[in-house]
């Protein structure tokens, strides 16, 4: 059963403009949530996380937005960069769970 | 080194045959996490240490996998009489606690 849910494959931006990259999760009990970023060959990095006590939190270009009613977060990137193409997962857990759960992940593609 | 390092990166094994993966996890890093992501899949969790104990293995498939720290450092995630469907890329994460995790490269299996 899928609890974390990335329903967009991909994703293709312009150099410059707003990228967008949805997440939807099940479990209610899930009140911390992390994006990881990753490129080839390579393990996912940790990008950025918020606890459910916040909506908002933003590190430089970067901004996670949480809905807990709608049970929905997403990552903005602006302005997108070439260097962002990656895979972007969402993963969610309890606080202080170790069982983290992912979702299948988006293909950001920014072109220059 | 400074990061979680994995290896083998790639191994190819035939069907019925046992392998090892290692992982070396960031010095100091108390948890350790197995998860195991299939092609086009997010990770998903197997197995948890906190040192040298093995605190959740839930997510182990079956009796064939067993994940091993005796020492609390390294660790080794052993696949017995491998099937097809355990190819995957094998990914090792530490963290500090149980929030960012911090990956490996991964090692990918593929079973003939």
């Amino acid at each position: 059963d899928q609890q974390v849910k990335q329903n967009s494959p991909s994703l293709s931006v312009q150099e410059g403009r707003i990228s967008i990259l949805n997440c939807d999760y099940t479990n209610s009990m899930f009140d911390y949530f992390l994006w990881y970023k990753k490129y080839p060959a390579e393990g996912p990095t940790f990008l950025i996380s918020i606890s459910s006590i916040k909506d908002k939190n933003e590190d430089g270009r970067f901004t996670v937005f949480l809905n807990k009613s709608a049970k929905h977060l997403s990552l903005h990137i602006v302005p997108s960069q070439p260097g962002d193409s990656a895979v972007y997962f969402c993963a969610a857990s309890e606080w202080n769970n170790n069982d983290m759960r992912f979702g299948a992940g988006t293909r950001l593609t920014v072109k220059p | 080194g400074a990061g979680v390092s994995q290896s083998p990166r790639y191994k190819v094994a035939k069907r019925g045959q046992d392998v090892a993966l290692r992982c070396d996890p960031i010095s100091g890093h108390v948890s350790l996490f197995w998860y195991q992501q299939a092609l086009g899949q997010g990770p998903e969790f197997l197995t948890y240490f906190q040192n040298e104990a093995q605190l959740d293995k839930s997510g182990l498939p079956s009796d064939r996998f067993f994940a091993e720290r005796p020492e609390g450092s390294v660790s080794t995630l052993k696949i017995q009489r491998t099937q097809q469907e355990d190819s995957a890329v094998y990914l090792c994460a530490s963290s500090r606690d149980t929030g960012e995790l911090f990956f490996g490269e991964g090692s990918r299996l593929t079973v003939l």
